[in-house]
């Protein structure tokens, strides 16, 4: 079975401060692939980081980090320096290799609020 | 990047009426269409997948007949809510996918449905 969990359902921080949303994801597939996604209040998703399970390099992108451990089954995002503008759902997302028809499972998403 | 637009962006229906959805890939061919629903503080839980000229492939629970979904061409799918209800209201949000080889999906803005 397949399966993404983002335990945190809610996160309320100081703008400014660092925050690590947790994912964690259960595959039988070793090729798929992970991702992240915003989701402001307007719903529209925004498309963040894409990783493929063979690299595991951690990877940054301005104040957004992400840290993906095969070993752990763990791809957790780092915001740096937290903006109110940061608010928002956040979704990890796993989608398996194509076999003609793939699926992407969504995990519960987090909340959250970031504070001036 | 690709660019995929939903309409209307928000419909407010009496119960009984049916309501039709419009996904459009902008530029790019969507080979694979797929449409999510999202309820108030939920995750995406995916509804059907299709591939245009062929019929969608239905989730699990989910009611074909209910849902409809015609994707008659390489840019273009339809969600028609039939005969809705009160708890069909939810926010409907469909994306779509070129690239088998990275399973990368990009998403609509999403359509905000009211049944009264």
């Amino acid at each position: 079975a397949q399966k993404v969990t983002q335990a945190q359902t809610e996160i309320s921080v100081v703008e400014k401060e660092d925050v690590t949303l947790d994912c964690v994801y259960e595959t039988r597939d070793t090729t798929y692939y992970l991702f992240w996604y915003k989701q402001p209040p307007s719903g529209e998703l925004v498309f963040l980081i894409r990783r493929n399970s063979f690299d595991e390099q951690n990877e940054i992108s301005g104040r957004y980090s992400w840290n993906f451990q095969k070993s752990t089954s763990s791809f957790n995002f780092t915001i740096t320096a937290s903006q109110v503008v940061d608010s928002a759902v956040y979704f990890c997302a796993l989608t398996p290799p194509n076999t003609g028809g793939f699926k992407t499972i969504f995990g519960a998403g987090t909340r959250l609020f970031v504070k001036a | 990047g690709a660019v995929v637009s939903q309409h209307p962006s928000w419909v407010i229906c009496k119960s009984g009426t049916s309501v039709k959805i419009e996904c459009r890939s902008l530029d790019f061919q969507a080979t694979t269409m797929f449409w999510y629903r999202q309820f108030p503080k939920q995750s995406l839980m995916l509804m059907a997948t299709s591939n245009e000229g062929s019929k969608a492939t239905y989730e699990q629970g989910v009611e074909k007949d209910k849902f409809l979904i015609n994707h008659a061409s390489l840019t273009l799918s339809t969600l028609t809510v039939t005969s809705a209800h009160p708890e069909d209201s939810s926010f409907y949000i469909c994306s779509a996918s070129a690239d088998s080889q990275y399973n990368e999906q990009f998403f609509g803005p999403g359509t905000r449905l009211t049944v009264l």
